[in-house]
């Protein structure tokens, strides 16, 4: 079946660094949706990505979508404490039926004030 | 406001309970409905599609007589983790899909989950 890897599972940084968290899928995807999750919190929609190629700003988030639609990343320029959270993409594959996504395992970013 | 109501939000019992958890959706009626289950710090793993006033689409590996879910109105969708033993612990989720065009690729918008604790 489909796969959705996400890698760093982690990551810290200090207050005003960037960060980056990529997302494979092992098919090709129909479209990709982020999501952010605080702590103690439920996922909550941030963007979703059509288009091969489409590159989405949100303020100091950047969404990317691979050219193959195979693959995506979010990248937080000059992170601030409220950036806290798991990070997770999800994918639905082309011709994949029901609405159904496949989440990834998440990125936990953690800011350092 | 919420989109999505979950209740209960927590929920501790014996092993050999069976535990009903509901999922409205409180801003549009909603046809498809998912529920998630989520171990501490990790991904949300579909447990099943819920679809109005027909029956609910498991995942692979997820037991339907031991998660029951009845969708029977547009804003209401219920899972019942039947005779919970400790292994059934953990954090479920039930998402509601944003109404769009048919087969559109919508976002989904989560209730505020429900932890489950089996003693």
């Amino acid at each position: 079946g489909q796969q959705v890897m996400q890698i760093p599972q982690y990551q810290h940084v200090q207050e005003g660094e960037d960060f980056t968290t990529y997302c494979n899928s092992s098919t090709t995807l129909s479209n990709i949706q982020w999501y952010k999750q605080r702590p103690g919190g439920h996922p909550v929609f941030l963007i979703q990505l059509v288009k091969s190629g489409e590159v989405k700003k949100q303020k100091r988030l950047t969404f990317q979508f691979g050219e193959a639609k195979k693959n995506s990343s979010l990248h937080i320029t000059a992170t601030q404490t409220t950036d806290v959270g798991t990070y997770f993409c999800a994918g639905r594959s082309s011709g994949g039926s029901n609405y159904k996504l496949t989440f990834g395992k998440g990125t936990l970013l953690t800011v350092n004030p | 406001g919420a989109v999505v109501s979950q209740h209960p939000s927590w929920v501790i019992c014996k092993s050999g309970t069976s535990v009903k958890i509901e999922c409205r959706s409180l801003d549009f009626q909603a046809t498809t409905m998912f529920w998630y289950r989520q171990f501490p710090k990790q991904s949300l793993m579909l447990m099943a599609t819920s679809n109005e006033g027909s029956k609910a689409t498991y995942e692979q590996g997820v037991e339907k007589d031991k998660f029951l879910i009845n969708h029977a109105s547009l804003t209401l969708s219920t899972l019942t983790v039947t005779s919970a033993h400790p292994e059934d612990s953990s954090f479920y989720i039930c998402s509601v899909r944003d109404p769009g065009p048919r087969y559109s690729n919508q976002p989904q918008h989560f209730g505020d989950g429900t932890r489950l604790s089996i003693l």
